[in-house]
């Protein structure tokens, strides 16, 4: 067990819908990333928070969108959702603000746009 | 761009064997490399990594060694378990900013008993 908590753990929507995935990170990890994990595009990384704020960005859509709250939880918002959004989503956390910095990843979220 | 290549899979291997999953990348300068494992149904662990040429990461008895000359950062394991049946992915990370972690296909790993 990572200590990093992922809800739901499978989500069913049509196309067209907004969905929103949560991540709660490791007790005392201030930074959170959100990874994409499909068959046809592998695993990409999407964004990067820490403590709040934006500290890198990926290959993230513009469809989508992401916070951190003040305690520290996050969530990915996904929107007018496509076919080709049906992945697998990660979170994952560290300590400080390097990506280098070994990172936790939760057991994600799967992702299934009918 | 920056890339990473990855032998292609599966491997299927008997216990006890030797394991080398090669990789390889290109990228601008000296990016950090690392070796994650994802075992079914779960999520990404972080097996092992090198910040620069010549390092040589090591954990649970895998190691890659950091090779700038042949830009390479091969996987290996002199005896594999079947517990180590699992997707190894090689990443790179470059620059200061998350944009440029970049992950390779991932590799499959069987080993029979």
């Amino acid at each position: 067990d990572s200590g990093v908590t992922q809800t739901p753990k499978h989500l069913i929507t049509a196309t067209g819908q907004r969905v929103t995935l949560r991540c709660s990170p490791r007790s005392g990890d201030l930074s959170v990333y959100w990874y994409q994990q499909s068959l046809d595009q592998g695993l990409q990384f999407l964004i990067q928070y820490y403590n709040g704020e934006e500290r890198a960005k990926g290959n993230i859509l513009e469809r989508f969108s992401a916070q951190q709250f003040p305690d520290l939880h996050s969530e990915l918002n996904l929107s007018s959702l496509e076919l080709g959004d049906s992945a697998l989503y990660f979170c994952a956390s560290s300590a400080g603000t390097s990506p280098t910095d070994t990172q936790y990843f939760g057991p994600g979220t799967r992702l299934t746009v009918l | 761009g920056n890339s990473v290549t990855q032998m292609e899979g599966p491997v299927t291997l008997s216990e006890e064997a030797f394991l080398t999953i090669n990789c390889t990348y290109t990228a601008t300068g000296y990016p950090s490399l690392f070796w994650y494992v994802q075992y079914p149904g779960e999520g990404l662990q972080l097996l092992l990594k090198a910040t620069k040429a010549d390092d040589k990461g090591s954990n649970k008895g895998f190691e890659a060694t950091y090779r700038k000359e042949t830009t390479s950062f091969h996987l290996e394991k002199g005896s594999v378990q079947v517990s180590d049946s699992a997707v190894y992915f090689c990443a790179l990370f470059y620059g200061n900013y998350g944009q440029n972690f970049v992950f390779g296909p991932g590799t499959r790993l069987s080993v029979l008993p």
